[in-house]
This record gives C-alpha cells, sequence and structure tokens, in this order.
C-alpha cells in the first residue's frame, strides 16, 4: 500500500514571496491534515478536510495560508506571503473511519522542509 | 484546550536498558492517546494507539498506558537498541467518534538517543 506523498521535500524562499505544497493521500482515506511543525515542536494542526469539505482550520492563519482539496483526493497548502517564522516542516497527514465508527490511526507523509530567509 | 506535555525532552542511555517516557495531558476527556516515532527527515510512524476505554497496549518491546484520571501516558521500551533512536511524541485525540472528527494535540517530544 502507498504511503502518504508529499512534494518538494525541501523548498528555501525569501519572505514576501509565495510557496505551495501537495499532498497525495493513501487512496481511498476520505480525511486530510496539513500540520505545521517548528524546530523542538510537535506538529500543530493547521486544516483538516473531510473529502473536500473542511473540517476544522481554526488553527490556519488564513490572512496568508489557504488550503484546498477540490476532488476530495489531493491536496494544496500555499502561503502567500511567507514570512521568517514560517520556516517548519509542513506534513500531511491522512485517515479513515474504521466500520465501528472508531477514527483510524493518521498516516503521516514525510513533510515538506521549509526555511525561509 | 488540551495541553500535552513531554519529560524529558531529551534521554540518552546504553543499549540494554529498559526506559520510560512520560507524557501528560490537561483534558481528560480524550478519546484515545497515541504514541509516534519520528526519524530526522521523515515523517511521523504510529506505534501504539490506546483507546479511551483501555489502560495499555503493547507491541513487541513497546508498551504504553494510559491513566485518564491523572491524565498520564507512558511509553516503555525494554532492552533498548540504537535502532531505537529517535524522537516519540504523544498525542491525544479529542472529541472523536460518530459523526464528529477528533482532533490530535502533540506534546514537544522525548528525542531518544541509544549509544552501542
Amino acid at each position: 500500500e502507498a504511503g502518504v506523498a508529499q512534494s518538494p521535500r525541501y523548498k528555501i524562499i525569501e519572505k514576501r514571496q509565495s510557496v505551495a505544497f501537495w499532498c497525495n493521500p493513501i487512496s481511498g482515506h476520505a480525511t486530510l491534515y496539513w500540520y505545521q511543525q517548528i524546530l523542538g515542536q510537535g506538529p500543530k494542526l493547521l486544516i483538516q478536510f473531510q473529502n473536500n469539505g473542511v473540517v476544522d482550520d481554526s488553527q490556519l492563519p488564513k490572512d496568508r495560508f489557504s488550503a484546498e482539496r477540490l476532488k476530495g483526493v489531493d491536496s494544496t497548502l500555499k502561503i502567500q506571503p511567507a514570512k521568517l517564522e514560517d520556516s517548519a516542516v509542513y506534513l500531511c497527514a491522512s485517515s479513515s473511519r474504521l466500520a465501528g465508527g472508531q477514527q483510524e490511526t493518521q498516516y503521516f507523509g514525510p513533510g515538506t522542509r521549509l526555511l525561509v530567509l | 484546550k488540551q495541553e500535552v506535555t513531554q519529560i524529558p525532552a531529551a534521554l540518552s542511555v546504553p543499549e540494554g536498558e529498559n526506559l520510560v517516557l512520560n507524557c501528560s495531558f490537561t483534558d481528560s476527556a480524550i478519546y484515545n492517546l497515541q504514541w509516534f516515532r519520528q526519524d530526522p527527515g521523515k515523517g511521523l510512524t504510529s506505534l501504539l494507539l490506546i483507546q479511551s476505554s483501555q489502560r495499555e497496549q503493547t507491541s513487541g518491546r513497546l508498551n504504553a498506558s494510559l491513566d485518564k484520571s491523572s491524565g498520564r501516558s507512558t511509553l516503555y521500551i525494554a532492552a533498548s537498541q540504537p535502532g531505537d533512536s529517535a524522537t516519540y511524541l504523544c498525542a491525544g485525540l479529542d472529541n472523536a467518534g460518530g459523526t464528529s472528527y477528533g482532533k490530535l494535540t502533540f506534546g514537544q517530544g522525548t528525542i531518544l538517543t541509544v549509544h552501542p
């Protein structure tokens, strides 16, 4: 079974530039998550999709961050314009529900490491 | 608001030692508690998942316990090996099940180094 795919793996940009990250979840997983992990910290949820609808984006800085999952499969996360404090690893994860309704564990991609200069 | 704390921040042990990683959470109304492993430059791998109705889970040399009343979980690693060197993260899932979708709150992680 293929895992969660992310690209690019690394990105270096200057502040005020724009950047976009791509995620392809595990086939059949309806739930997709984007996390931000700053060095030395645990991942922080930015946005959660159920199919192509947003379930939780309460921690997404909406003035500069946006995300979409138009067809309920792939997703893109965009930052425009980037700030120095956006330097972090951006992790994508996906999960599905078990037959009894319990939420299955989340499967994580390798992440995109962003450095803003 | 759920807050998850992990102690210690870093741990270095010789090969063969048994060790315990600690995790505490502020909101006892968690749906489950998970332990993840993160290797440098890689994503997270789920190690163990404990449902709120359970007290522990075991997988090989790993054993995780959950005490909701005290807001604590521990990850026990027996007979540690250099290959166990990684960052270990615990995360609490809240408000899941039924038609609602839970949110994972992570601790900051414990960096484990097992030296030969």
